[in-house]
C-alpha cells in the first residue's frame, strides 16, 4: 500500500514557471526523500529532508517539511522541458525501507 | 564510477514460469533493496539484503525471493509467475555507514504473458 499521496496527480506549465507538487504521509518518518522518473525508467535521487529540518535547497530545487502536518513540499523554479517526468516523494521510517507515494506527472511546455 | 545497474533490461514469460533478475550495487555500497513498480503506480517494497541476510521484507508472498552475495550484488527470483506480477522491478542500493540515501537502477521491465 502507498504511505501517502502527491497532489496533484498532474501539473501542466510553461517553461519559467514555478512547480509546486505537495506530499502528505500517515506515520512517523526518520526523513522524506523526492526522486524524479522518466518514462518509466529507473529513480533519480533529487532530495533528501531529514525528520528534523524544515527546509532545504539543491539548485532550482526547494523542498520543505512539516512534521506536524505530515506534509512535504516540492518546489521547482524556472522550469524547463527537460524537467518533464514524474515525481515521487518516499518517506523513510526506519532501515531505508522507502514507502511511495503514487506520483505527480509533470509536463513543461516550450 | 558505475552506478546501481541492473539486467535483463527487459524480459517476457509466459505465466507459471519462473524469473531471476540480478541487480550490481553502486561501488561502496552494501545494502540492496528490491521494489515493484506496477504502471502508473508508485514502487513498492519487496525486501532488502544486507550482510546476505533478508533484512526487511514488505507485503509480498513468499513466490518472491532473493539472495544477496558476498561482493554485495543481489537476485530477486519470482516463481509461478501471474499475469499481475508484470511491472517494473528496481534496484536500489544504499550505505549503512554513509547516510540514507538509495540510488535506483534502470529497471527490469517484465511481462508475464
Amino acid at each position: 500500500s502507498q504511505q501517502g499521496e502527491e497532489d496533484p496527480q498532474a501539473l501542466s506549465i510553461q517553461e519559467g514557471e514555478n512547480a509546486t507538487m505537495n506530499c502528505s504521509y500517515k506515520t512517523s518518518i526518520n526523513n522524506l526523500q523526492w526522486y524524479r522518473q522518466n518514462s518509466g525508467r529507473g529513480l533519480v535521487h533529487l532530495i533528501l529532508i531529514r525528520s528534523n529540518e524544515r527546509e532545504k535547497h539543491s539548485g532550482r530545487l526547494r523542498v520543505t517539511l512539516d512534521t506536524s502536518k505530515k506534509s512535504s513540499s516540492l518546489l521547482i523554479t524556472a522550469s524547463r522541458a527537460a524537467d518533464t517526468a514524474s515525481y515521487f516523494c518516499a518517506t523513510d521510517k526506519s532501515f531505508q525501507k522507502l514507502v511511495f507515494g503514487t506520483g505527480t506527472r509533470l509536463l513543461v511546455s516550450p | 564510477d558505475a552506478g546501481v545497474t541492473q539486467s535483463p533490461t527487459h524480459l517476457i514469460k509466459t505465466r507459471g514460469q519462473q524469473v531471476t533478475l540480478r541487480c550490481s550495487p553502486k561501488s561502496g555500497h552494501d545494502t540492496v533493496s528490491w521494489y515493484q513498480q506496477a504502471l502508473g503506480q508508485g514502487p513498492q517494497f519487496i525486501f532488502q539484503y544486507y550482510e546476505e541476510e533478508e533484512r526487511q521484507r514488505g507485503n509480498f508472498p513468499d513466490r518472491f525471493s532473493g539472495h544477496q552475495f558476498p561482493n554485495y550484488s543481489s537476485e530477486l527470483n519470482v516463481n509461478a509467475l501471474l499475469l499481475g506480477d508484470s511491472a517494473l522491478y528496481l534496484c536500489a542500493s544504499s550505505s549503512q555507514g554513509a547516510g540514507d540515501t538509495q540510488y535506483f537502477g534502470p529497471g527490469t521491465r517484465l511481462t508475464v504473458l
